[in-house]
Formats: C-alpha cells, sequence, structure tokens
C-alpha cells in the first residue's frame, strides 16, 4: 500500500503561471515532509521541506503548504520557469529522526515557455 | 565540495554473480540510504543507516545486504541478483531521516 501518494503522474503549465503539486499520505505517524526535484540523469535533489507543527513554508518561488487534517500537502511554483521542468517527489518520514523515508511516485512537471 | 559518490554509474551483470555498489559522503553525515527508481513506482527505500554498525530495512530489503563500517561508507551488495533486481539506484545522506538528504548520481544496474 502506498503511504504517500501523488496521484497525477504529469502536468503542464506555461511559463510565468503557477504550478501546484499535490501530495496525499495516509499514515498518521508522519510528521517531517519534503520535496526534492530530479532532472533525467541525475539525483534527486532537496527543494523544500516542512514539520508538522507548521502549515506553510516559503522558500523564493517555492511554497509548501501543509493540511494535517486531510493529510494533505502541495508544493506551489510561481512563477513556473522552464528550468521547473523535471519530476517532483514527496518524500515523508515520521517522528525521531531516525526512521524510513517514504516516496510518492513523482510527478513530471512541463514549464512550457 | 559536498558530495555523495556512488561506483559504478552503469553495471550489467549476469544472474547470481555477486555485486557490490559503493556509497561515499563527504558530510560527516550520520543518516545514509539506498532507494531504488522504477517506472510506475518512484523512489523505494531499501536499506537505511543511522551511523556506524547501525542499519535497519527499508520498504524492499529483499535480495540485498548493507553494512555500515565507517561513517563515510555505505556500500549495497546484491549476494545473488536476480533480473528482478534490474533498476535505477541512488544512495543518499543527511544528518537525519527528517534532513535535507543529498543523492548520489545514480547507478543503472541490469542484470541478465
Amino acid at each position: 500500500d502506498q503511504q504517500v501518494k501523488q496521484n497525477s503522474p504529469s502536468l503542464s503549465v506555461q511559463e510565468g503561471r503557477i504550478s501546484i503539486l499535490n501530495c496525499d499520505y495516509t499514515n498518521s505517524m508522519f510528521d517531517y515532509f519534503l520535496w526534492y526535484k530530479k532532472y533525467p540523469a541525475e539525483g534527486p535533489t532537496f527543494l523544500i521541506s516542512i514539520s508538522s507543527i507548521k502549515d506553510k513554508n516559503e522558500d523564493g518561488r517555492f511554497t509548501v503548504f501543509l493540511n494535517k487534517s486531510a493529510k494533505h500537502l502541495s508544493l506551489h511554483i510561481v512563477p513556473s520557469q522552464p528550468g521547473d521542468s523535471a519530476v517532483y517527489f514527496c518524500a515523508a518520514s515520521a517522528a525521531g529522526g531516525y526512521q524510513k523515508v517514504t516516496f510518492g511516485i513523482g510527478t513530471k512537471l512541463q514549464v512550457i515557455p | 565540495e559536498a558530495q555523495v559518490t556512488q561506483n559504478p554509474r552503469y553495471l550489467i551483470t549476469v544472474t547470481g554473480k555477486k555485486l557490490t555498489v559503493t556509497c561515499s559522503q563527504n558530510m560527516n553525515h550520520e543518516y545514509m540510504s539506498w532507494y531504488r527508481q522504477d517506472p510506475g513506482l518512484g523512489l523505494r527505500q531499501i536499506y537505511y543507516s543511522m551511523n556506524v554498525e547501525v542499519t535497519d530495512k527499508g520498504d524492499v530489503p529483499e535480495g540485498y545486504k548493507v553494512s555500515r563500517k565507517e561513517k563515510r561508507n555505505f556500500p549495497l551488495i546484491l549476494e545473488s541478483p536476480s533480473p528482478n533486481q534490474t533498476s535505477l539506484y541512488f544512495c543518499a545522506s543527511s544528518f537525519s531521516a527528517t534532513g535535507k538528504a543529498f543523492f548520489g548520481q545514480g547507478t543503472r544496474l541490469t542484470v541478465v
């Protein structure tokens, strides 16, 4: 059973517009969430994270929102740029810092110039 | 430069021939892990290590072994590889499971 779900395999957005990538989780023990970006032929790179004590975290063009009651988080990219075209993975981990990390299957974002 | 180094980048092997994929990090991270990436399945954690001599199973540990004798190194061992272990493998390190992870470039393994 997938404990971290990214239900949209792909997303196309016009350059300059907002990209919204969604992630749902089922395990209520998860309390730390991370987003990674992956280009072809490279390893994933960290983008932004949020702990369950917050509902929003912002870093430049990237904002992550967490809705604990709905077990849902989303990554907003504003404005979207062609260089943002990549696969985005949502990941989750439980408390304590020394636990498994569970990833979603990823969402492929294409930003059209 | 902070980095995670995996070797080899590409490997083709035959069923049953033991192999090791090496992983090394230079950031003094305590937490290291191995993932495999397969189409439609995303990244799945194979094993992770919280520190030297402390390892635990991830979600898909069957057919794999790991060791953590030194803090910087975390090799992945396939004692008897099978074709269903054909995949893209990534090593990662961070200060903890909740910390920003640095990933290696990946190892594409084909077992025939």
